[in-house]
């Protein structure tokens, strides 16, 4: 069983909606990521939180804006999207010192109509 | 730019024998290596992973062999079983990074 929780599983909204992503961990872990994932490819990297601090933005669109309220949560909040961005999204946590591994939820099917 | 390669999307091997899964990157310097399990539907599944200073590491029926000169790991799995049917990532991390690089994903069909 992942130790990594995502909510909600399936999310279908509309371009002009407002919806948020929502990441849990207990496994104290100080580092937090997002994935997205489309079919057929890698999962490539949005974010990475460490100690609750954004450390990695990878030029994503302002229409995403992570928050991470504290050491065990992680939102993705949407707003504006386009049906492009229609994709799995991933949550996963690690260690926050090198070499370690990092650990998935079971990610959010979102779908932008 | 891709970094990190599985040059086969796919592989069907008979159930029982081996499956041998293989990775090729270009950083020298990613000096953490890991795979992924991935059923559809789902998020990748740790399976093992391997640091640059180790040439081999196994867990059960999986194992995993580095080659830095080559810039070459694999993942082997013995004996194969049906369950293990699913898309695998590696993916390769930089000391001092938080980004973990994903390969393009091999499809493992493991035949009854």
């Amino acid at each position: 069983d992942t130790e990594v929780t995502q909510t909600p599983k399936h999310l279908v909204m509309g371009m002009t909606n407002k919806k948020s992503l929502k990441c849990e961990q207990h496994m104290g872990h100080r580092a937090m990521y997002w994935y997205k994932q489309k079919a057929k490819k890698p999962p490539e990297l949005m974010f990475v939180y460490s100690y609750e601090k954004l450390s990695i933005n990878e030029s994503v669109p302002s229409r995403f804006s992570p928050e991470c309220p504290n050491s065990s949560l992680l939102n993705l909040h949407l707003h504006a999207l386009q049906p492009e961005d229609s994709a799995l999204y991933l949550c996963a946590s690690s260690q926050a010192s090198g070499g370690n591994t990092i650990y998935f939820g079971e990610g959010s099917w979102l779908t932008v109509v | 730019d891709q970094q990190v390669k599985q040059n086969s999307p796919s592989l069907s091997v008979q159930e029982g024998r081996i499956s041998i899964l293989n990775c090729d990157y270009t950083n020298s310097m990613f000096d953490y290596f890991l795979w992924y399990k991935k059923y559809p539907a789902e998020g990748p599944t740790f399976l093992i992973s391997i640091s640059s200073i180790k040439d081999k590491n196994e867990d059960g029926r999986f194992t995993v062999f580095l080659n830095k000169s080559a810039k070459h790991l694999s993942l082997h799995i013995v004996p194969s079983q049906p369950g293990d049917s699913a898309v695998y990532f590696c993916a390769a991390h930089g000391s001092g990074t938080y980004k973990y690089i994903f390969g393009t994903g091999t499809r493992l069909k493991v035949l009854a």
